[in-house]
């Protein structure tokens, strides 16, 4: 299950590793997903998106894999890298605005 | 081309006070998202407004209010000042109404209430 704010899941990996953050979302009418991390000090910023008619999407070093059917999504980070460090929020949207996760927190040990 | 710019970047108020926080969007966008980040909460959508009109409103109470300018702009409004209140409030733009357009969010206004 996932914790809130401060008792955020927290992924610990080495640099270099492979990361990868799992969600599940909730609403079964959500067509669209989104990746978001934040770093301290920041907000959120987009890394990656991707529809209901897809399961998979790649960017430069991440990909997403959509699950519709156990309604789960994960984000794979390539080669983690210290600046891959921060809380990283899935987010969904369909019949209602973009409903954010709880996050994990990424820690990249050098 | 500037992001999106949330002023003022850090304010303490007192409880019953209220506080106005203003949110300029990408030049060119027309929709403006609120959101409240807390520790124990998350991210919690508040408000999106676009062309000047509220389209969506999360579940809180009147005491958060917002509205949005012709040029865009978009200040939002709390009265009577708790505790609770306390947080990051963050501000998000995205071109359109309607489709998958990514939000875009700023740096947040971190209020704290004492």
């Amino acid at each position: 299950g996932e914790s809130v704010g401060l008792h955020l899941p927290t992924l610990s990996v080495q640099e270099g590793d492979n990361s990868i953050i799992n969600c599940a979302y909730s609403n079964s009418a959500s067509d669209y997903f989104i990746w978001y991390k934040q770093e301290s000090g920041k907000g959120p910023q987009f890394i990656i998106d991707i529809r209901s008619n897809m399961d998979k999407r790649q960017g430069q070093r991440v990909t997403v894999l959509l699950n519709k059917t156990v309604k789960h999504l994960s984000l794979q980070i390539a080669a983690t890298q210290p600046g891959d460090s921060a809380v990283y929020f899935c987010a969904e949207m369909g019949n209602t605005p973009l409903v954010f996760g709880k996050g994990t927190r990424l820690s990249v040990i050098a | 081309k500037a992001g999106v710019t949330q002023t003022p970047r850090y304010l303490i108020k007192t409880r019953g006070q209220q506080v106005t926080l203003s949110c300029s969007p990408i030049s060119g966008h027309r929709s403006v998202s609120w959101y409240q980040q807390t520790p124990g909460q998350g991210l919690q959508f508040l408000f999106e407004y676009f062309s000047e009109t509220q389209r969506n409103k999360g579940n809180f109470p009147g005491r958060f209010s917002g509205r949005q300018f012709s040029n865009s702009r978009s200040e939002m409004n709390v009265s009577t000042l708790e505790l609770g209140d306390s947080a990051l409030y963050l501000c998000a733009s995205r071109g359109g109404w309607s489709g998958a357009n990514v939000l875009t969010f700023g740096a947040g206004s971190r209020l704290t209430v004492l």
